[in-house]
């Protein structure tokens, strides 16, 4: 069936560093792709998505490439700001109204 | 513009106790609808969704139930909580279509 996979956390980095977090897919035809962000108490907010291959989703600064021949999203920013601390979040939509979410991957960014 | 609220935003209730959250959409029409559970520092647990009124598809055998008693509105229940019912939580909603989800602000629910 399908299925996320995304790094395992947590993962800290010092403010301006870059960030990668991976996250690889499993699904049968051609699924749609997301990352979420949950801040502390809160519920998911979308945060980016890519709907076909070689789609590159972006928003504040965070940037996820549709890889199919890879089957990846990996979750990139260039230089990671403290407010930036959340746990993200990767997904997938496949067939019918099902989606399915990876575990989360913690990120803690200290000044 | 559409919105989805929860309530209540927290909950203590106590073992054996019932139990029911609410979930309402506003700004769409004949959404899909989820209801997720997020234990403490875990990923998200599928519990139900709906794909209309009266439809309710169960992914987790347990305690709890689901109802959609209009098109908006999704309400999670149980007659008697357990302790391991605490956590955090959430409603969804999507569109058949539009490919992602949109979620609440979440219901902390603790069980002592």
């Amino acid at each position: 069936g399908d299925s996320v996979t995304q790094m395992e956390g947590p993962v800290t980095l010092s403010e301006e560093a870059f960030l990668t977090i991976n996250c690889t897919y499993t699904a049968t035809g051609y699924p749609s792709l997301f990352w979420y962000v949950q801040y502390p108490g809160e519920g998911l907010q979308l945060l980016l998505k890519a709907t076909k291959a070689d789609d590159k989703g972006s928003n504040k600064g965070f940037e996820a490439t549709y890889r199919k021949e890879t089957t990846s999203f990996h979750l990139e920013k260039g230089s990671v700001q403290v407010s930036d601390s959340a746990v993200y979040f990767c997904a997938l939509s496949g067939m019918g109204n099902q989606f399915y979410f990876g575990t989360g991957t913690s990120l803690t960014v200290i000044p | 513009s559409q919105t989805i609220h929860q309530w209540p935003a927290t909950l203590v209730q106590p073992v054996g106790s019932p139990l029911s959250l609410e979930c309402t959409v506003e700004g769409t029409s004949n959404p899909n609808l989820y209801w997720y559970r997020q234990a403490a520092g875990r990923g998200l647990q599928l519990l139900f969704y709906s794909v209309g009124i009266g439809q309710i598809s169960s992914e987790v055998p347990q305690n709890l139930s689901a109802s959609r008693p209009q098109d908006r509105q999704f309400i999670l229940s149980s007659k008697k909580l357990l302790l391991s019912d605490s956590g955090f939580y959430l409603c969804a909603w999507s569109l058949s279509g539009l490919g992602w989800q949109y979620f609440g602000p979440g219901t902390r629910l603790t069980v002592t």
